[in-house]
Order: C-alpha cells, then structure tokens, then sequence
C-alpha cells in the first residue's frame, strides 16, 4: 500500500476554499486515491474518489495530475460544519480479495475553518 | 438504512475485566473492519473480514483480543482482560454489496476507558 503524506492541520475562514494536498509518490497502477472525513466523535466518511484528472461531486473536487504522485482535494467555500480531519487514502478500487479490502488511514489533515 | 450499528456506544470498565464490543453491519455488505482511534496512534485497522472469514490480524495488538463474525450480520471485538491502555474508541466498517469502490461505511464507534 502506498504511503501517503499530508499537513497535519490547516486553518480558514468561512466561506474560503480550502485545498489539501497529498503527497503519495509510490502509488501503483491499480491504486486510486479515495478521501474520508472524520467529524469529533463520528467515525470516517467516504468524500471523494478519483484516479486521474479531476473528479467533482456534491462535496469536493479532487484534482490529479498526470503522474498521480500527489491529489488536491478541494473544499469550496467551507463552513464551520467543515471543521474535520480529512484522510487521504491510497489504495485499490475494488474489493479484489485481500489486498483490494484493505485501507490504511494516516494521521490525516485537522482543518478547523473559523468564523 | 440504519447504517453499521455498534453496542454499547460508551463502556467504562475496570482493569482485568472482560469487554465484548458488538457490530451489525449494514445489510448485503461483505467485509467488515474493525478500527481503534486513539490520539497517539490515530486509526489502526485490527483486523476484517470477507464473508465471514478473518482475512488479515495483523493489527490485531495482543492475544488479549480476539474477533468473531458468526454471521453475516454480527461481530464481536473481545478484549480479555482489559489494560488502561485499551482504552480507545473502536469502530466498525463494512463494505461491499456491489459498489464500484472500495468505500467503507463507519459505526458511531464504542469509546472504551480501562480503569
């Protein structure tokens, strides 16, 4: 599974766009690159994911570019509801056995958005 | 959908006494994982399973824990005995059910403090 590196804390303002970078420089072929989020005393939750380009839902928009070695997940105009830890997360798309299941959560990004 | 359930949702207990953490997870979903979050260590994977069947222990800490999935809608973490240093919150993830990607869905977690 390839390592991930990302800020440990960020700060911002209501209404602000909040971009975190990521950093994965061994990624494999088959990886994606898949963001969570994590609220005080609520279990992770599944954002965005994305393997190339940029993918944009509801949310967030995930930027990546062409040789995938790094992700932006970008937030727009945030709100305090926003103040979370988000996880960037490497790994298989599908459920392909062992292997495929398996994520690993790093220390993620604290981004405390102020009013 | 009631999403992963998890019981009990707060369990204080005291050194050497035996603590059975439950999970259900969401209904048609294959895998399931079982988390620890603590702020020194962040979130480890202690173990999941496929269909019932543990696949990967490795994040299991000591021979003190143990997991079972009888069921497709049941699993139990067990700590025995419990130490101080158990205490953590525990979630519970399940996944599956034919989605494209591999996103898992997190339980509320069980905050466990060892006395």
């Amino acid at each position: 599974l390839a390592k991930t590196t990302q800020p440990i804390s960020m700060d911002s303002y209501e209404g602000q766009e909040v971009n975190i970078t990521c950093s994965h420089n061994n990624i494999a072929t088959n990886d994606y690159i898949t963001w969570y989020q994590q609220f005080p005393s609520q279990g992770p939750r599944f954002i965005i994911q994305g393997y190339k380009t940029k993918v944009t839902n509801e949310v967030a928009s995930l930027f990546i570019p062409a040789d995938r070695k790094s992700s932006t997940l970008s937030l727009p105009r945030v709100s305090l509801s926003d103040t979370a830890v988000y996880y960037c997360l490497v790994g298989e798309k599908q459920g392909l056995g062992a292997a495929g299941n398996k994520l690993t959560f790093g220390g993620g990004t604290r981004v405390l958005v102020k009013p | 959908d009631a999403g992963v359930i998890q019981s009990p949702r707060h369990e204080v207990t005291e050194m050497g006494q035996e603590v059975t953490l439950r999970c259900k997870p969401i209904s048609g979903h294959n895998s399931l994982f079982w988390y620890r979050q603590t702020m020194m260590r962040g979130l480890e994977l202690l173990i999941y399973f496929n269909n019932n069947v543990p696949i990967d222990d490795s994040g299991m800490p000591e021979d003190r824990f143990s997991a079972k999935m009888p069921n497709a809608s049941f699993s139990t973490l067990k700590i025995q005995p419990s130490e101080p240093r158990d205490s953590a919150v525990y979630f519970c993830a399940s996944s599956g059910g034919g989605t494209s990607r591999n996103e898992q869905f997190f339980g509320p977690g069980t905050r466990l403090t060892v006395l």
